[in-house]
């Protein structure tokens, strides 16, 4: 059965660096997102991408995160600036038609 | 900003046992997903609701989408050690366009064998 793959499981980083995560969704989906989770709370929304451009981003997503879908199978949130409030474990999810949304099993970012 | 609420946040039920979750908000939703997290993993989608009304299982579980569309219940019948785990429900709401979804706090349960 496909899946959502993504790398690295775990990332840990100084604070003010750059990380790049990766995500690969299921290969015939259209519509790509990024949540994030807290430990111990909620998933969040982060950003919402179809058609090769943002289509919504919450506040939580400012102008230090992007993202990127390089090429036909990847898509990447990159930080530019990590700051230790960005610990968290990183999901990308993936929908064919944008209504039932796959999740992967997650990137643990650790900003020091 | 629109938030779900579940209830209760934690429960202990003995296996065999029938399980009752659910989720409110005081916004309507046109969209709602249930989803089970495991210690270090990523949600993994159980049901899916669409219409106001509609009652959906998977297995053991069934849902529902509140007549109002502004609630939802998950039930698990004759719970197995198995089902430990923490259950959100998400909602997307009228208007996203994007399939933005909101996620509820979860409720984390525990089958004691």
């Amino acid at each position: 059965e496909p899946e959502v793959t993504q790398t690295p499981s775990h990332q840990v980083t100084q604070m003010g660096q750059e990380v790049i995560l990766r995500c690969v969704p299921i290969s015939n989906h259209l519509y790509f997102y990024w949540y994030r989770q807290i430990l111990g709370q909620k998933v969040e929304f982060l950003v919402s991408f179809y058609n090769n451009e943002i289509s919504e981003k919450s506040e939580i997503f400012d102008d230090q995160f992007s993202v990127e879908r390089p090429d036909g199978s990847n898509f990447t949130l990159k930080i530019r600036s990590t700051k230790l409030e960005d610990s968290a474990m990183y999901f990308c999810a993936s929908s064919r038609e944008g209504n039932e949304q796959f999740f992967g099993p997650g990137t643990r970012l650790t900003v020091l | 900003g629109q938030q779900l609420n579940q209830s209760p946040q934690s429960m202990f039920i003995q296996e065999g046992e029938d399980v009752s979750m659910n989720c409110t908000s005081s916004s309507i939703f046109n969209t709602w997903l249930w989803y089970k997290q495991d210690p270090g993993e990523g949600p993994v989608l159980l049901i899916a609701l669409y219409k106001a009304g509609e009652l959906t299982s998977n297995g053991r579980l069934t849902a529902q989408f509140g007549i109002t569309r502004k609630d939802s219940f998950l039930n698990i019948s004759a719970s197995i050690p198995s089902d430990v785990g923490i259950y959100f429900c998400a909602g997307q709401f009228d208007g996203s366009g994007t399939y933005k979804y909101i996620f509820g706090t979860g409720t984390r349960l525990k089958v004691l064998a």
